[in-house]
């Protein structure tokens, strides 16, 4: 199976910083590799998919790149809604793993 | 629009059983998998497995394998998951979501509200 591992665990920033959040994978993936968003209590939310590309409705300053086993989610400018869990998650191949999470507070 | 809706909380004893329903609108059941994930209490999120919703074939999370049935009902675009020998370990929010096919790459881009699953004696 394909580990997925986040770093870092937890981080803490300002409103209006620029953040980034890196993602490894144990063997390639391709660019097989998605992003969500989780604010508590609330269901995930797809962020970024096939590594570079945004969804449909999410704001601009989030952006991702990466392919192989190295990932990355940038937010290039911190909103106060952006305050929340971000995870990856391989969709190379099954089980479609996730990373274990980057919690992302307020400094 | 798009909406997964899932069935209600539930409390379980150990060893019993739980399904939990997952209904679909908006978009066309048979052309899209179901997966489901699930959150144990101030956890990460973990994947059990997936559905087509159009033959009805399944992939589970090995470590799931023997007690976890996924299902479908495409005469009313629902989805389904149990899980049977429920143990502590298992409370946990489970949610469905939509996927592609089993080799789509796309990731899961609508998702349910979830369903608290406690297990307690």
């Amino acid at each position: 199976d394909i580990q997925m591992t986040q770093s870092p665990s937890s981080l803490s920033a300002s409103v209006g910083d620029r953040v980034t959040i890196t993602c490894r994978a144990s063997q390639s993936i391709s660019s097989y590799l998605n992003w969500y968003q989780q604010k508590p209590g609330k269901a995930p939310k797809l962020l970024i998919y096939a590594a570079s590309s945004l969804q449909s409705g999410v704001p601009s300053r989030f952006s991702g790149s990466g392919s192989g086993t190295d990932f990355t989610l940038t937010i290039s400018s911190l909103q106060p809604e952006d305050f929340a869990t971000y995870y990856c998650q391989q969709s190379y191949s099954t089980p479609r793993a996730f990373g274990q999470g980057t919690r992302l507070e307020i400094k | 629009q798009v909406h997964l809706v899932q069935s209600g909380a539930e409390v379980k004893k150990p060893g019993a059983s739980v399904k939990v329903s997952c209904k679909t609108s908006g978009y066309t059941f048979t052309s899209y998998g179901i997966s489901w994930v699930r959150q144990a209490p101030g956890q990460g999120l973990e994947w059990m497995g997936w559905i087509s919703g159009y033959i009805g074939n399944t992939n589970y999370a090995q470590k799931l394998q023997g007690r976890i049935t996924m299902t479908t009902d495409t005469s009313t675009s629902t989805a389904y998951m149990e899980l049977r020998s429920l143990r502590s370990d298992d409370t946990a929010v489970y949610y469905c979501a939509r996927d592609g096919e089993l080799s789509s790459h796309d990731g899961f881009d609508i998702w349910g509200e979830g369903t608290m699953v406690t297990v307690s004696s």
